[in-house]
């Protein structure tokens, strides 16, 4: 089984619709992170759960609300999205403080790849 | 403000070539580190290194290089003959943060740089 799971891996939704991503971690980490990744644009940092506290908000409108019941999940619920929200949403994984062998970067799922119309 | 520049969109070569792919920072901290990682048509962002900002020696991993100068803000990563396998979109990443204080990684990455290998 991989580290980071996404799914659904593709969704279609229109804008009046609410649907939520699901990612799940199985590499025993307590940081989760939502990115979006746009065409052409650098990725960008959505929200961070630290310990399944969100530690970081990064100017989200709020028809993204993110949930995370437990350090080894992560959601991000959407409703009435806009065209401009199509994107892949990227999750992420990193090991907490003070877990020895880290090297600091981030693991990461495949992606789901949203598309609103 | 805390910003990272691949000036290369997208690059493409024909097998066995060399590339070298930019990347340009920009940070007011002192203590940062730098991330160069992978995403195949998969999609999942593969990690490929970390360099800290008091390391500046090159470092070279089998076809893969990189060059870390701090005098121009630099994390340049070298392909040597280039393979199909090595066609993906290729990003660098800035961390300010240091890594284990908050117990998160608060990276900041470039657009990317696709790189097409052709045979």
């Amino acid at each position: 089984e991989t580290g980071v799971t996404q799914t659904p891996r593709h969704l279609v939704m229109g804008m009046t619709n609410k649907k939520s991503l699901k990612c799940e971690q199985h590499l025993g980490h307590n940081a989760m992170y939502w990115y979006k990744q746009s065409a052409k644009k650098p990725l960008e940092l959505m929200f961070v759960y630290n310990f399944k506290e969100q530690t970081e908000n990064n100017s989200v409108p709020s028809r993204f609300s993110p949930e995370c019941p437990n350090s080894s999940h992560l959601f991000l619920h959407l409703h009435t999205l806009q065209p401009e929200d199509s994107a892949l949403y990227l999750c992420a994984s990193s090991p907490g403080r003070g877990v020895g062998g880290s090297t600091g970067e981030l693991f990461f799922g495949e992606g789901s790849r949203l598309t609103v119309l | 403000a805390q910003k990272v520049t691949q000036a290369q969109t997208e690059i493409s070569v024909v097998e066995k070539e060399d590339v070298t792919l930019d990347c340009v920072y920009e940070t007011r901290d002192t203590t940062y580190y730098l991330f160069w990682y992978k995403q195949p048509p998969s999609g999942e962002l593969v990690f490929l290194i970390r360099r800290n900002s008091f390391d500046e020696q090159n470092e070279i991993s089998g076809r893969y290089s990189w060059n870390f100068q701090k005098s121009t803000s630099s994390f340049n990563f070298t392909i040597t003959a280039s393979q199909v396998v090595d066609s993906a979109v290729y990003f660098c990443a800035l961390s300010e943060e240091p890594l284990f204080s908050g117990g998160y990684n608060k990276l900041i990455f470039g657009a990317g740089t696709r790189l097409a290998v052709h045979p």
